[in-house]
């Protein structure tokens, strides 16, 4: 059974660094066989993709976050992570890390998802 | 506002039909990229419900149907029960982001 779960602080404050891990297993990254990524919901709103990663350390990013994110993989620990800079108020939100099952030419998804952590960005 | 656009609410009887629709455009479901669909229960994470356009993961009863034409998909849920009460979203691939987008999601009241 994969899981997965998302660990880090749960309040920073605005223009520091929001910094979360997603620690995986039932699955080894480091296998290649899924992408993994990150996915943020604002209470009360809809989903946001924000970026992924493939065991080489490749990535890829959502446009509207790209100059602010950095999404990392250590396989020997089975973890990847992400680091969101300058934060604002407007980045509160449920943080969830996934498994992006790769579909060639055609659009990735996310088969599973940890259970979310809530990051508050306040002074 | 969400790339892919989704009616904010529908609501059915127990034991009654409903869909929830998906509309894109021709960077992402018109240009062929499948449709998936979750469903987020209040308080939890998403749930795979479809993928691929019309494919159930193991476990997700045979009530819940996607499909898929042009630029828009739908999700179809028979037989309402009030489980089902919860969020729906639908996500795809955008050509012009480079990357995963979500609908902006369905709230599903029961009666």
């Amino acid at each position: 059974q994969v899981q997965l779960q998302e660990s880090g602080p749960g309040l920073v404050k605005p223009s520091e660094t929001l910094s979360l891990t997603c620690t995986v297993s039932g699955d080894s990254i480091g296998s290649g066989s899924h992408y993994w990524g990150w996915i943020r919901q604002p209470p009360g709103k809809g989903l946001q993709w924000i970026g992924g990663i493939y065991y080489s350390g490749a990535t890829n990013y959502n446009p509207s976050l790209k100059s602010r994110v950095t999404i990392s993989v250590d396989t020997s620990k089975n973890q990847f992570s992400l680091k969101l800079s300058s934060v604002t108020a407007a980045d509160t939100a449920v943080y969830y890390c996934a498994r992006r099952v790769i579909v060639v030419a055609n659009s990735p998804y996310f088969d599973y998802w940890g259970q979310g952590t809530l990051v508050t960005v306040s002074s | 506002q969400s790339v892919l656009t989704q009616p904010p609410s529908v609501s059915g009887a127990p034991g009654q039909r409903v869909t929830i629709s998906c509309t894109g455009s021709s960077s992402n479901i018109g240009a062929g990229y499948d449709v998936q669909w979750y469903q987020q229960l209040p308080g939890t994470a998403p749930k795979l419900l479809i993928y691929g356009n019309i494919n159930r993961p193991s476990g997700v009863p045979d009530r819940f149907s996607g499909s898929k034409s042009g630029t828009s998909a739908s999700l179809a849920i028979t037989g309402l029960q009030a489980e089902d009460e919860a969020e729906y979203y639908c996500q795809s691939y955008d050509s012009s982001l480079s990357g995963s987008i979500f609908g902006g999601g369905t709230k599903l009241t029961v009666l």
